[in-house]
């Protein structure tokens, strides 16, 4: 069974600081994304990364996809309040099926 | 364009009634997923549809949850009898089959089961 564990699964930070939030497992992905969830709604997709090493930045964060697309990371620079919320990592299974393991969930909480 | 329609947002059930939530995807996505969320984790995938046929159904516990999917378009998922531990926001989400994989989700719904 593919896991992803992602950490740390909670974490309060100050407006301006930098986090970085961890997606690993064991088994490989065709690809990985990354979605925020904001409470009562649904996830919302931020980036889709399918390359090993790739890196893909949106505005100030940033995302990397391992060299062995096993894991990744989310790095957001200069965090603001609306950067609150459920930070979800999903990968796709190599087998074509396009079915998604989501991971635990990171939430981040940005203070004022 | 529209996104992801799920109806009803919210239900309150007692345990061992039955409900049923309905799902109304983006149009022309050809795969549709019903996901559950425990409060505070990640989804949990529990039927994928790939038009109106079932591609994975792994995780549904099949005693007391059922789906379909009406000619390849809408769906609808039941639970009958709900457990306590059937409480949970029950997401639908949407996507265009092929190697680009993004999903669209609605917006979900909340179930308690007391």
């Amino acid at each position: 069974t593919q896991l992803l564990e992602q950490s740390p699964q909670f974490l309060s930070i100050q407006e301006g600081e930098n986090l970085t939030v961890y997606c690993n497992s064991s088994s490989v992905f065709s690809s990985l994304q990354w979605y925020r969830q904001e409470p009562g709604e649904g996830p919302v997709l931020l980036v889709t990364v399918v390359t090993g090493g790739e890196v893909k930045k949106l505005k100030r964060l940033t995302f990397q996809f391992g060299d062995a697309r096993k894991d990744s990371s989310l790095h957001i620079t200069a965090a603001q309040p609306g950067d609150t919320g459920l930070y979800l990592c999903a990968g796709a299974g190599t087998s074509g099926t396009y079915k998604y393991i989501f991971g635990t969930g990171t939430r981040l909480k940005v203070l004022a | 364009e529209a996104g992801v329609a799920q109806s009803p947002r919210y239900k309150i059930i007692e345990k061992r009634q039955s409900v049923a939530f309905w799902c109304n995807p983006i149009s022309g996505h050809a795969t549709l997923y019903w996901y559950q969320q425990i409060l505070g984790q990640g989804p949990k995938l529990l039927i994928q549809f790939q038009n109106n046929g079932v591609v994975d159904d792994s995780q549904l516990p099949k005693d007391r949850f059922s789906a379909e999917r009406l000619k390849g378009v809408d769906s609808t998922l039941k639970i009958q009898p709900a457990k306590l531990e059937d409480s949970a926001v029950y997401l639908c989400a949407s996507s265009e089959a092929g190697p680009s994989y993004e999903q669209y989700f609605g917006p979900g719904t909340r179930l308690t089961v007391t």
